[in-house]
Parts: structure tokens; sequence; C-alpha cells
């Protein structure tokens, strides 16, 4: 069974640090999401893509976070610079498209810790 | 303001009974609401969607119940099993930002 792929699955870093997610979702999925969970919370979205668009970031701190997916493919999050607040899960997941009934498929997620 | 709860403590119920988890919401009108699960370090899986016309959806030993009146929906797995121990998220959907929002999840832990 297809699966949402994410790496690096475990990032330690130092605040004021760079630091980077990739996400390859499941073959043919138009949407892509990011989100973030904080330890004992549920998900919240980050930044969605309809294909290579941004659909929807108004949750994404942008003055130091940012994400792309260049060929509405794979999916990188970037935070520069990562401060101690950032610690948590980092989610990425697909849908065949942006449907209210269309099933969102979750990778395994990064856990970052910012010392 | 809007908001999303379920249980926060952990739920701890004896292998072979029926568990049943709660979801209240308020000030959202979702016209569907999805049920998660999640085990520790790992991203959620879907279970069930139901949507504002359907007051009850079942998937073997899964009901879900959806009441827009009292603003809740009602999570029952029957014949619960150790296995089935996770945390289990509700997520509702938003018309007003086009998403899913996210409950905090409720800890279930079924003791054999």
């Amino acid at each position: 069974e297809a699966e949402v792929a994410q790496s690096p699955r475990y990032k330690i870093t130092e605040k004021s640090q760079a630091v980077a997610f990739w996400c390859d979702p499941i073959s043919g999925h138009a949407t892509l999401y990011w989100y973030r969970q904080i330890l004992g919370q549920g998900p919240e979205l980050l930044v969605q893509f309809q294909d290579e668009s941004v659909v929807d970031d108004s949750q994404l701190p942008k003055d130091r976070f940012s994400a792309e997916r260049l060929k509405g493919v794979d999916s990188t999050l970037k935070i520069q610079p990562a401060e101690l607040g950032d610690s948590a899960m980092y989610l990425c997941a697909s849908s065949l498209e942006r449907e209210t009934t269309d099933t969102q498929y979750f990778g395994p997620g990064t856990r970052l810790t910012v010392l | 303001s809007q908001k999303i709860e379920q249980n926060s403590e952990a739920l701890n119920i004896q292998e072979g009974k029926t568990a049943t988890l709660t979801c209240n919401y308020t000030n959202y009108s979702p016209a569907y609401l999805q049920w998660y699960r999640q085990d520790p370090g790992r991203g959620p899986v879907f279970l069930l969607l139901i949507r504002e016309n359907e007051k009850e959806k079942r998937k073997e030993r899964l009901k879900v119940t959806f009441d827009t009146t009292l603003k809740q929906s009602l999570f029952h797995i029957t014949a619960s099993q150790p296995a089935d121990s996770a945390t289990y998220l509700c997520a509702l959907w938003d018309s007003g930002t086009y998403k899913y929002i996210f409950g905090t999840g409720t800890r279930l832990k079924v003791l054999a």
C-alpha cells in the first residue's frame, strides 16, 4: 500500500540553526499538507498545497518558515532560524484532491527538538 | 470563540467492554466530521467520516454518531482489545477556512 514518506524521522538542532524537512506524498495526490503537532495537542495546519500552488498558509509563521512544492510532487518545509518553541512533530499528509470527503493520508512525521 | 473539546484525561477500560469517546464543538457548523487514530510517534490514520445528515456510521467494531443539535460526536469501539489502545482524534470541517480542524485527542488504554 502506498505511503507518505518523510525524512528525517528525527532532528535535533540548536536554536538559530536552519532545518529542513522533506515529504513525498502518495503518487497522484494533488493536495499536500504540512501540520505541526505539539505534544498533547492535535495537528495544526501550517500550509496546504494544491499541486504546486499554496492555497492556505494562514498559520505559517512566514518570518521563519517557508514551504515549497516546486514540481507539484514532493515538498520541503524549512525553518530558519529555529527557536525553542518550534520543538514539535511535523507531519506531512496528502489527499487526492482538496475535497471535504477526501481522506488525508499522513506520513510518520519528523520529530524536531530545538536545544 | 471556536473550540473543539475532547477528554484530555486518558480513558482506561477493560478488554471486551465498549469504549466511548466524546468530541464536543462550539461555534462551528461542520458539514463533515472525521475520526483518526494516532499511535505514539506515528502520524494519524483515518478511521471514519460522517456527514451532518448522517446520524450514525459503522465500520466493523467502530461506530460514530453525529448530533448537530448537541454539537457533539461520539466514537464507540465495541468489544475493545488491548490493540485498540491509542490516541483518537476528531477533526471537523470548517467551511469558513475550508480545512479540517483537529481536536486535542483522547488517549484510550484497553486493559487486558
